[in-house]
């Protein structure tokens, strides 16, 4: 059984470092093929993916934020990370952690979110 | 990749045949998804590749397209579809539409 989960600090003040992490089961980041996204929601609006993660260790970033954006994994913990720096109001959201099982496509499966506030 | 949903806001009664649409800026190669998401809940893979139906996900629902342009349709429709329904390409990166809220008549 696959499941996702994300976990984070909550809220965190304008300007600091956002770090995320994603602990999954029921796959391995080191299987061919697999991936692991991150995706965010403000509240009450649509969804935007913001980085990627793959088993070969490749790496995408959304190119709007690439400069703001850091994922990692743990494979031998199977956890994937992201970190986001200089975080303003803008950045509050549900944070959603997604797997591909065939590279860079559809995410099959979802975490249930996090949501992280920005606020002074 | 710009993905542009229409109508934004759908009202429907049970048993209506419902039509969604999603436009690409450019081709995108039939790299499209369709994401089912309820109030509250994370959004859930209904179609890949513009007409694969998910593993699990009623015959109800069926996708179409090719291009820039492609359709997700409910064929008959239920209360428990009220939700909303986002695509997404693939082709290059990920991009999501804005959504489409469906709701009851």
């Amino acid at each position: 059984q696959v499941t996702l989960k994300e976990s984070g600090p909550g809220i965190l003040q304008p300007s600091q470092t956002l770090s995320l992490t994603c602990s999954f089961s029921g796959f391995s980041l080191s299987t061919s093929g697999i991936c692991v996204s991150w995706i965010r929601q403000p509240s009450g609006k649509g969804l935007e993916w913001l980085a990627t993660i793959c088993w070969e260790d490749s790496k995408g970033y959304n190119p709007s934020l690439k400069n703001r954006l850091t994922i990692s994994k743990d494979t031998s913990n199977n956890q994937a990370f992201l970190k986001i720096t200089s975080v303003d109001t803008a950045d509050t959201a549900i944070y959603y952690c997604a797997r591909s099982d065939y590279g860079y496509t559809v995410f099959d499966y979802w975490g249930q979110g996090v949501m992280v506030t920005v606020s002074s | 990749i710009q993905m542009t949903q229409s109508p934004s806001l759908l009202s429907a009664s049970v048993g209506d045949r419902v039509t969604l649409s999603c436009k690409a800026g450019q081709n995108i190669n039939n790299y499209l998804a369709w994401y089912q998401q309820k109030l509250g809940e994370a959004p859930k893979l209904l179609i890949y590749n513009a007409n694969s139906l998910q593993t699990g996900i009623p015959s109800r629902f069926s996708g179409s397209g090719s291009g820039t342009d492609y359709t997700l349709t409910i064929s008959s429709l239920q209360p428990e579809d009220v939700a909303t329904y986002f695509c997404q390409q693939y082709n290059s990166w990920y991009t999501f539409g804005a959504g489409t809220k469906l709701e009851l008549k």
